[in-house]
Order: C-alpha cells, then structure tokens, then sequence
C-alpha cells in the first residue's frame, strides 16, 4: 500500500480557474515535498513543507501536520500549468504519490 | 551550471542483452539515487547511495544492478533477468541523505525492448 495518496489522478479545467491537488500520507513525515514533471519528462521540485504555507507566483501549498495532508493551488491558471503534479513523503522521504495530470485548456 | 545529466535520453534493449545508463552529477551531492516511472505510476526506487561505495536496494531492485566509484557517477544497469524494462527511468541527487532535503533530477532516459 503506497503511503502517499493524491487525488484527483487526472484534472482537466479552463484558464483562469482555481485548481486545488490533494495529497494524504499515513505515516508521520519530517517534510512533505510538491513537484512538477513537465511533457518532456523533467521534474523540478515546487516546495519542501514542514508546518504551514509556502507560496511561490501563482501556487500555495499548505499542510495540515495533523491531518496528515497537504494541497497545491495554483490560482488564475495558464496553460502553461499543465503538468503531472506529484507529492513525495513516506517515513525514509522516499515515497511518491502517483501523481495528478493537470490539463488547462485556453 | 551545476546539475544531473543523464545519457542517453533514449534507449532500446534487444532480448537477453544488458544495457547501461549513465547518471553524472557535478553538484558535488553525497546521495544519488534510481527511480523507475510507468504510466500511471509513481516514482518507484530502484537503488541508492549515500556514500561512493556504497549502495542499497530499493523497493524494485531485482534485474538492476549499479555502481558508485565515484561521487560524480551512479550508472544503472538494466539485465537480462529485468524482464519488463521499458519505462521512463531518473536519476536524482541530494546533498546528503533524503529526508527533508530536496531532489534534483536528471532529464530522464526513455527505455524501449526491441
């Protein structure tokens, strides 16, 4: 069982809208961290949470320790977005959510 | 400019052959690591090390083999006995063990069996 959980797996929405990626995790964590893998296959990494928000242009992620979750946001959304957005957690911080095909059409 | 570079982007393995990617880090990390991706899957570790000269197995390390001689260098090797090789596999670094630090990835090598 993967310990990291993202939903939705697919998202397809229009420019401009809000987008809100969840991610859930079952065993305590030192850091949660967001990341981006472009068409091409790259992957950069968005944010590195302990507690709290970040916020970085148009994207804010937060955690809820207790809860053990976590969101991305990305606001006024641009095709440009479009990505895989994955989590990465797990107790060694070595576990991958499946990732969330996000897709904004103009 | 510092980073990961990975060779070759794409790769094809005739049957029973075994094929090596190269992984060349100039960050000067301590850990590196090898992740395998299938479509609809997350990443999924193969191998990594903390250490030149010391390496551990990941959660799918069976058909895959690697070394480290030095701190620059993780190369994989995909073998005969990985009977279902083709997918998306990257190589990534920290300064020192994971934990709470951040990755960074190389470009990506795109495997196909002949």
């Amino acid at each position: 069982k993967n310990e990291v959980e993202q939903s939705p797996q697919n998202l397809t929405a229009q420019e401009g809208e809000f987008i809100t990626i969840n991610c859930s995790y079952s065993v305590g964590i030192s850091a949660l961290h967001w990341l981006q893998q472009h068409p091409g296959g790259g992957i950069v990494s968005l944010f590195m949470l302990s507690s709290g928000k970040k916020k970085h242009g148009r994207l804010i992620a937060t955690i809820n320790i207790q809860e053990k979750h976590s969101s991305l946001h990305i606001t006024a959304s641009h095709p440009r977005d479009s990505a895989v957005y994955i989590c990465r957690g797990g107790a060694d911080g070595l576990t991958f959510g499946k990732g969330t095909h996000l897709i904004i059409q103009p | 400019d510092g980073g990961i570079t990975q060779s070759p982007k794409y790769l094809f393995r005739k049957e029973g052959q075994n094929v090596t990617l190269s992984c060349e880090q100039n960050l000067n990390h301590d850990a590196m690591y090898w992740y395998r991706q299938d479509p609809g899957q997350g990443l999924r570790l193969i191998y990594y090390s903390q250490i030149v000269n010391d390496f551990q197995k990941g959660d799918i390390a069976e058909g895959y083999s690697v070394s480290r001689e030095k701190k620059e260098s993780f190369p994989l090797t995909v073998t005969s006995a990985q009977k279902n090789p083709t997918a998306f596999y990257l190589c990534a670094s920290t300064p020192q063990r994971v934990g709470k630090n951040i990755q960074y990835f190389g470009a990506g090598t795109r495997l196909s069996v002949l």
